[in-house]
């Protein structure tokens, strides 16, 4: 079962424009991780974030966690046809090991 | 310095057959874990290996198998195919199964069963 639920599902936007796509959790995490996955390829980490954390930047990407509200984001800016993919978060339960639990993922489609 | 290398990369083996994939994960990453992925269920985890003892099994049957090597390279089984075996398995390393770890994957072994 998933814990976490991405949303959307899919975005398809404008080479430029910025992505915004939403994780959701259920249970107390220690840290949660967002990936991007090309299709076919495998699991390409962006960024970890932990759990006493509320921001955190790479490049073009903005995370934001919300523990309060079991909730996650991840923004791209200036998108480009490069960052087509899928994209996922996980998380890691207090009370696990190195388990991670992902979400069904958002599918993003950059249109030049 | 290299990133988690899976072999093979793709096969296809027939139902009742058995396969083993190989993960050779970052030098220096001593935790293992494979997961599972496919369409309909998305990515699970199968199980997790540190110092050569498994820590954490994910929610398969039995036929679902796997070791780790003293060098920490890991490999996992699949007994007695079947058609619902047929996923990207993907492998992942970290420096140790402790909080706050990134998580390496791999390109991942894809699997139909035929």
């Amino acid at each position: 079962s998933q814990q976490g639920e991405e949303d959307p599902q899919a975005l398809s936007i404008q080479e430029g424009e910025n992505a915004t796509m939403n994780c959701s959790y259920k249970t107390s995490i220690n840290n949660l991780q967002w990936y991007r996955q090309n299709s076919g390829r495998g699991l390409v980490h962006l960024i970890l974030i932990r759990s006493n954390e509320r921001e955190k930047h790479s490049g073009r990407l903005r995370v934001t966690l919300d523990t309060s509200k079991k909730s996650s984001s991840l923004l791209i800016t200036a998108s480009r046809a490069a960052d087509t993919a899928s994209y996922f978060c996980a998380t890691d339960g207090i009370q696990g090991a190195q388990k991670l639990v992902f979400g069904q993922g958002t599918r993003l489609t950059i249109n030049p | 310095k290299a990133g988690v290398t899976q072999t093979p990369r793709y096969l296809i083996k027939t139902r009742g057959q058995q396969v083993t994939l190989s993960c050779s994960p970052i030098s220096g990453h001593r935790s293992v874990s494979w997961y599972q992925q496919t369409p309909g269920q998305g990515l699970q985890f199968l199980f997790e290996y540190f110092s050569e003892t498994q820590r954490n099994k994910g929610n398969f049957p039995g036929r679902f198998s796997g070791r780790q090597f003293s060098n920490s390279r890991s490999e996992m089984n699949v007994s007695t195919l079947e058609l619902g075996d047929s996923a990207l398995y993907l492998c992942a390393s970290s420096l140790e199964p402790f909080r706050g770890n990134t998580i390496y994957f791999g390109e991942g072994s894809w699997l139909t069963v035929v």
